[in-house]
C-alpha cells in the first residue's frame, strides 16, 4: 500500500501524559500537514511542512504540542501533559512537490481518548 | 479569515435519488477546492480536486462546479446508492501572494460536512 500510513490508529491514555502519533507520508511527497478533528465538526490545520522545514502552524498548536519531520520523510506530532480536549482524531496528509494546488492525500488518523 | 460552511448538514434520501450538496466559502481568493468523502472513524478519501480556473470536475457519478465569484460550490451525485452513505466535506485553500512562499496558501480551511444517508 503507498498511501498516507498512521501510528497508531488508536490511542487512550490518563491525562497528564505525553504521547507521540507518526505519520508516514506517500513516497516522495516533500510536504506533509497534521490536521485535527473533533465529533461532528470538519478538520482543522495544525501544522505544515515542506521537506524538513516547519513553514507554518496554527494557533491551535500550543506550547504542548510539538512536531518534527527530521528527514524530509515521516513526521511525530508530540503532545504533553495531554488534557481532556485534546481528544480528537489526528489526520495526516501529504501533496506532492512543485509549484500550484495539489491534491492532499489523507492517511486514516490517529484516534486519541484522553480519560 | 476564511469560513466555509456547508448546507445542509445532514440529508436523507432513497436509494436512485439524484442529489446536491453546497458549499460556501466567504474569500474567493482561492487556489483550489477540494471535496472529500469519510467514513465514520475513518480518514479523509479526495473525490474531486478543482482548480481555480476551473468551472467543474466529473468523476464517474460525481461532478463538482465551481462558481468562484460567488464563493460557491456544489457536488452532485447521480444516482445514489447505500454505499454513497458517508460524510462530505469541502475544504478551500487559499491562494498566496507568492507561491514560492508556500505559506499561509497551503492550508486546507474545511466545512462542517454534509452527512448524506441513502436508503435502500
Amino acid at each position: 500500500d503507498t498511501g498516507v500510513s498512521q501510528n497508531p490508529r488508536h490511542k487512550i491514555t490518563k491525562r497528564g501524559q505525553n504521547v507521540t502519533f507518526r505519520c508516514d507520508p506517500i513516497s516522495e511527497h516533500n510536504r506533509l500537514y497534521w490536521y485535527r478533528q473533533t465529533l461532528g465538526q470538519g478538520p482543522e490545520f495544525l501544522t505544515y511542512f515542506q521537506n524538513e522545514a516547519q513553514l507554518e502552524k496554527s494557533r491551535l498548536l500550543s506550547d504542548r504540542f510539538s512536531a518534527e519531520r527530521p528527514k524530509g520523510s515521516f513526521s511525530t506530532l508530540e503532545i504533553q501533559r495531554t488534557e481532556q480536549g485534546d481528544s480528537a482524531m489526528y489526520l495526516c496528509a501529504s501533496s506532492p512537490r512543485g509549484t500550484g494546488g495539489y491534491e492532499q492525500y489523507f492517511g486514516p488518523g490517529t484516534r486519541l481518548t484522553v480519560t | 479569515k476564511q469560513e466555509v460552511t456547508q448546507i445542509p448538514a445532514a440529508l436523507s434520501v432513497p436509494e436512485g435519488e439524484n442529489l446536491v450538496l453546497n458549499c460556501s466559502f466567504t474569500d474567493s481568493a482561492i487556489y483550489n477546492l477540494q471535496w472529500f468523502r469519510q467514513d465514520p472513524g475513518k480518514g479523509l478519501t479526495s473525490l474531486l480536486l478543482i482548480q481555480s480556473s476551473q468551472r467543474e470536475q466529473t468523476s464517474g457519478r460525481l461532478n463538482a462546479s465551481l462558481d468562484k465569484s460567488s464563493g460557491r460550490s456544489t457536488l452532485y451525485i447521480a444516482a445514489s446508492q447505500p454505499g454513497d452513505s458517508a460524510t462530505y466535506l469541502c475544504a478551500v485553500r487559499k491562494r498566496s501572494f507568492n507561491y514560492l512562499q508556500e505559506t499561509s496558501g497551503s492550508r486546507l480551511t474545511f466545512g462542517e460536512g454534509t452527512q448524506l444517508t441513502v436508503n435502500p
